[in-house]
Order: structure tokens, then C-alpha cells, then sequence
């Protein structure tokens, strides 16, 4: 099983909502990560976790609060998103967070975004 | 900043016609990966070039890591309607960890 899958596929939401995204892998990959895409764009990496802990903030808004229950789930929890947040969120698993060069990535299909 | 520069934005061929897209980028890599995304889909894992100078191939696609770790190529012979998409290479760095550098991806469009 190579897949990671994402809920919602899609989701609307105004600016005052709350929302989570939510990824799971059963892949048994011990790191996991989010990303933002926008249209034409590469994906923009967001959060790394390594053995459920947070590895990597690249400097995201605090808007976006992740979340690592357990080594299979990833959460992404959502509060007064701009339009602009508008895009589609990326999930993606590897093996571990190697030293010497980095794992290949399984992406997930993601959750298309539209802040109202 | 790290950067990974890729050529061209975009590419228009006919079926039958070749395809090559560009990445380089301004430090050495340890590794390059690439990814295909189709339309309205999500990045896929396609492969990982690490050894300097490295060639691999699949079937129609070609993939070429330079010998100074910075650059990297993607060759698809005879492009099918199949092979539409974007294509990303992605360079990872030793000291980046989990951290994988994309580039901007190429879009492209198969005429039948």
C-alpha cells in the first residue's frame, strides 16, 4: 500500500470558520509533511514532522496549527484563514528524514481550499 | 536563497516529438528527485538520481544527473498524449534534511 489519503477532497470556508485537514499513511513512514499549492505553482513545503515531532516551520502563519496524533495521522487545523490561503494543501509521507539525502515523497491527492 | 531554476515554463509538442526539461541550481545537491503532476491531480514520485553523472531510464524517459551534482535533465522520446502534465525536479541538500527545493515545473501540452 503506497497510498496517502486526504479529507476533504474539497473544502469551503469562510474567514471567521474553523476547519482540520486530515492525512493518514499506513506505509509505516515516520515522516510526514504538508505543503501549499497554488495554480501553476510547485508545492510550497509548509511543516515537516519526524517521529511526530515538528522537524521543520517554514516560518507558516500561525493561522495554520498542525497537528501529529501518531505516526500515521497528520492534521492541519485551520482559523481565520485570508482568500489569499486559497489553494490546494498537499500531504505527503517518506520513509524517515535521511541525513544524507532526502527519502522520496508519497503525495497525497490533497484538499482543494477556498476561503471566502 | 537555495534556489532550483527549471526551463522551460512551458512546452507544446506534437505526439511523436521529444521533450526535454531543465533544472539548476545555484549549490550542489546531494539528490534530485522528479515528480509528474497531472492535471487536476497530485505530484507523483517518478525518480531519484544521486551519483554524480548518474543516467537512469524508463521506458520513453531519460534522466540525467551533471557531474557537479547542480544540474539535471529529463528526456521523454517520442511524447505520447499520456505524457501531459507538469514536471517538477526537486533538489535535496545535505544539510536540508526532510527539505526538498522545487523547481518552478514545466507544463507540458501533447498535440494529438
Amino acid at each position: 500500500d503506497t497510498e496517502v489519503t486526504q479529507t476533504p477532497k474539497h473544502l469551503v470556508m469562510g474567514m471567521t470558520n474553523k476547519k482540520s485537514l486530515k492525512c493518514e499513511q499506513h506505509m509505516g513512514h515516520r515522516a510526514m509533511y504538508w505543503y501549499k499549492q497554488k495554480a501553476k505553482k510547485p508545492p510550497e513545503l509548509m511543516f515537516v514532522y519526524s517521529y511526530e515531532k515538528l522537524s521543520i516551520n517554514e516560518s507558516v502563519p500561525s493561522r495554520f496549527s498542525p497537528e501529529c496524533p501518531n505516526s500515521s495521522l497528520l492534521n492541519l487545523h485551520l482559523h481565520a484563514l485570508q482568500p489569499e490561503d486559497s489553494a490546494l494543501y498537499l500531504c505527503a509521507s517518506s520513509q524517515n528524514i535521511a541525513v544524507k539525502y532526502q527519502e522520496t515523497q508519497y503525495f497525497g491527492p490533497g484538499t482543494r481550499l477556498l476561503v471566502l | 536563497g537555495q534556489q532550483v531554476m527549471q526551463i522551460p515554463q512551458y512546452q507544446h509538442v506534437q505526439e511523436g516529438e521529444d521533450f526535454t526539461t531543465y533544472c539548476n541550481s545555484s549549490t550542489t545537491l546531494s539528490n534530485i528527485q522528479w515528480y509528474k503532476q497531472r492535471p487536476g491531480g497530485h505530484p507523483v514520485f517518478l525518480i531519484q538520481l544521486v551519483k554524480s553523472g548518474e543516467v537512469k531510464k524508463q521506458k520513453r524517459l531519460t534522466f540525467q544527473f551533471g557531474e557537479a551534482k547542480k544540474n539535471s535533465s529529463l528526456h521523454i522520446t517520442a511524447t505520447q498524449t499520456t505524457d501531459v502534465g507538469t514536471y517538477f525536479c526537486a533538489g535535496g541538500r545535505l544539510t536540508s534534511y526532510g527539505k526538498l527545493t522545487f523547481g518552478q515545473g514545466t507544463i507540458l501540452t501533447v498535440h494529438p
